[in-house]
């Protein structure tokens, strides 16, 4: 059964780092890995999606890995500002083509 | 155009009642998915619409959780004799085809169960 984890549960940074969250899953049969971000009373907003093929996805000052063979991807946050504070999931696509997602990490941008 | 729309966006409910939580995916999107988020934690799947047909619905809890989707674009997620454990944030997606698309997600219905 996949299962997916993302560590840190929490992260709070002064506003300007660089930063990096990961996420790791357990069966490496997946179709795509996604990104997402949620604010309070939100819903969630995707990010960034790499398809299984792909190694990388880059957008403005996003980018995410994905090496499927050790089940790990990294979201990498450059010049963090304030507004990037939210919830970021991370989320597999699985051979039946459900979601399968982990517990998010909290990210604080402290201004 | 219009994102995924779900109403209501709050739903306070006795024990034992009976819910419906409604859907209306982006125009033109075959598929669609529903998800259930509890406090501090990611969703879990309920269930995925290709169409009209329910194409597995294998993250439903129990009996008590039933979803339709009569003609391939609204769906209504309905929860009978209602638990406190089923208060949840209820998160609809929608995508163009099911497979590896993107999926697009509603802002969600928060469901309170007294």
């Amino acid at each position: 059964k996949q299962e997916v984890t993302q560590i840190p549960a929490a992260l709070s940074v002064p506003e300007g780092e660089n930063l990096v969250l990961n996420c790791s899953f357990t069966d490496s049969a997946i179709y795509n890995l996604q990104w997402f971000r949620q604010d309070p009373g939100k819903g969630l907003t995707s990010l960034l999606l790499i398809q299984s093929s792909q190694r990388e996805q880059t957008s403005g000052r996003l980018n995410a890995s994905l090496d499927k063979s050790s089940g790990r991807s990294t979201l990498y946050i450059a010049a963090s500002q304030p507004g990037d504070s939210a919830t970021y999931l991370c989320a597999v696509e699985d051979s039946n083509y459900q979601l399968i997602w982990g517990a998010g990490t909290k990210l604080i941008i402290k201004p | 155009g219009a994102g995924v729309s779900q109403t209501p966006s709050n739903k306070v409910t006795e024990k034992g009642k009976y819910v419906e939580l409604r859907c209306d995916p982006i125009s033109g999107h075959t598929a669609l998915y529903w998800y259930r988020q509890s406090l501090g934690q990611g969703p879990e799947f309920l269930i995925y619409f290709q169409g009209t047909g329910a194409a597995d619905d294998s993250g439903l809890p129990n009996d008590r959780f039933f979803a339709v989707r009569p003609e391939g674009s609204v769906s209504t997620l309905k929860i009978q004799r209602t638990e406190r454990g089923d208060s949840a944030v209820y998160l609809c997606a929608s995508s163009l085809n099911s497979g590896s698309d993107e999926q697009f997600f509603g802002p969600g219905t928060r469901l309170t169960v007294l």
